[in-house]
């Protein structure tokens, strides 16, 4: 069966704190991507980053980095020197690119970044 | 180009009632999923649906259903509510096999009083 699992299910820091959010994914599949978006309180959930399976190279936008590691089954996304406005609830998932195949998701992290 | 837009936004129905979602996907996009997020149990797949077709269903009861339109515009329903069909109902569009990622409207927001 498929799973995410993310560990944290809050974390407050203070800005410009470094902050990194773990994901930890089962999958038997061969072929699969992995997601992080961002859910602000307005609800809609926002796109951060697709991963695919034979991409294990890491990748940094901006104050956001991922790092892929298939050995451990984790994809752990890490915000640096945070602001107040990467408060939101941020989601891991997991899925295939053919047609019919679900996202899993993981339970989220509320992240709480005071001033 | 216009993102994935859920109509209504906000929607209260009375226990026994119908409700019916709808999902307009970005331009060009074939499949639209639709997914409810509630406190206790997070996001869950309901459904997705490709060229019209349903390619694969969550573990939900047969009261949600949907369907998808020639145009790629789907609409998701739910009969004889129950109040744990409180939710926010996101729907997302993609083109599978492109290796792009899901795209997510902002949701309905369903009240079940």
């Amino acid at each position: 069966a498929q799973k995410v699992t993310q560990a944290q299910t809050e974390i407050s820091v203070v800005e410009k704190e470094d902050v990194t959010l773990d994901c930890v994914y089962e999958t038997r599949d061969t072929t699969y991507y992995l997601f992080w978006y961002k859910q602000p309180p307005s609800g809609e959930l926002v796109f951060l980053i697709r991963r695919n399976s034979f991409d294990e190279q890491n990748e940094i936008s901006g104050r956001y980095s991922w790092n892929f590691q298939k050995s451990t089954s984790s994809f752990n996304f890490t915000i640096t020197a945070s602001q107040v406005v990467d408060s939101a609830v941020y989601f891991c998932a997991l899925g295939g690119n053919q047609a019919g195949t679900a996202l899993i998701f993981g339970k989220g992290t509320t992240l709480s970044v005071s001033s | 180009k216009a993102g994935v837009t859920q109509t209504p936004r906000y929607l209260i129905k009375t226990r026994g009632q119908q409700v019916t979602l709808s999902c307009s996907p970005i331009s060009g996009h074939r499949s639209v999923s639709w997914y409810q997020q509630t406190p206790g149990q997070g996001l869950q797949f309901l459904f997705e649906y490709f060229s019209e077709t349903q390619r694969n269903k969550g573990n939900f009861p047969g009261r949600f259903s949907g369907r998808q339109f020639s145009n790629s515009r789907s609409e998701m329903n739910v009969s004889t509510l129950e109040l744990g069909d409180s939710a926010l109902y996101l729907c997302a569009s993609r083109n599978p096999g492109t290796g792009y990622g899901y795209t997510f409207g902002s949701g309905t927001r369903l009240t079940v009083v």
